[in-house]
């Protein structure tokens, strides 16, 4: 089983500034097979990001994904304020596995 | 536009089944691997197993294996969980979800509590 662990647990922004998530496979995921998902309370996950870097349809591009092999980064160029939410990563190869999340609350 | 709506969900007893459902529409159903995924009160997402288009090829995570049976009917665009010996750490809103670079559409989700 593929392990992602995410960082950091919490990241506490400001509207306007940027962030960056960070997700770490214990193995290679294989030909970039790495989703990014946001999800809001009480709402299902949203999927934001598929082959590592492509932004799904309808997703602005203030979001941008990154890497390869084990190490893959989420990038929010300039946190708007509904973009304070979880963020899970997952990889999903032919047994797919989710991180842990990571929070990005309002500082 | 692409719906996806569980149902079946609800109080069981551990060690007691039950079967979700998820009405698929917007899309051709029969051409998408499908999946169930879920999340504990409180806690991260969890893949439960997906099924490939044509039901020939299924998978489970471990935590599930042998005691959950994902199917599908793409004649009435529906998939199906059957959850059988439930345990407590089952409790979670279980999601069913169109699999495509990811999973790309999702239900609102429906709560399976496990407790007596």
């Amino acid at each position: 089983e593929i392990v992602l662990t995410q960082s950091p647990g919490t990241l506490s922004l400001s509207p306007g500034e940027r962030a960056t998530l960070s997700c770490r496979a214990s193995q290679s995921v294989s030909s970039s097979y790495l989703a990014w998902y946001q999800q809001k309370p009480g709402q299902a996950p949203r999927l934001l990001i598929y082959g590592a870097s492509s932004r799904a349809t309808g997703i602005p591009d203030r979001f941008s994904g990154s890497g390869s092999g084990t190490d893959f980064t989420l990038t929010i160029s300039r946190l708007e304020p509904e973009d304070f939410a979880v963020y899970y990563c997952q990889q999903y190869g032919s047994s797919p596995t989710f991180g842990q999340g990571t929070k990005v609350e309002i500082k | 536009q692409v719906q996806l709506v569980e149902s079946g969900g609800g109080l069981v007893k551990p060690g007691g089944s039950l079967r979700l459902s998820c009405a698929a529409s917007g899309f051709t159903f029969s051409d998408y691997y499908m999946s169930w995924i879920r999340q504990a009160p409180g806690k991260g997402l969890e893949w439960v197993s997906y099924i490939s288009s044509s039901s020939s090829y299924t998978n489970y995570a471990d935590s599930v294996k042998g005691r959950f049976t994902i199917s599908r009917d793409n004649a009435k665009n529906s998939l199906y969980l059957q959850m059988n010996s439930l345990r407590a750490e089952d409790t979670a809103v279980y999601y069913c979800a169109r699999d495509s670079n990811g999973a790309d559409y999702w239900g609102q989700g429906t709560l399976v509590t496990v407790s007596s």
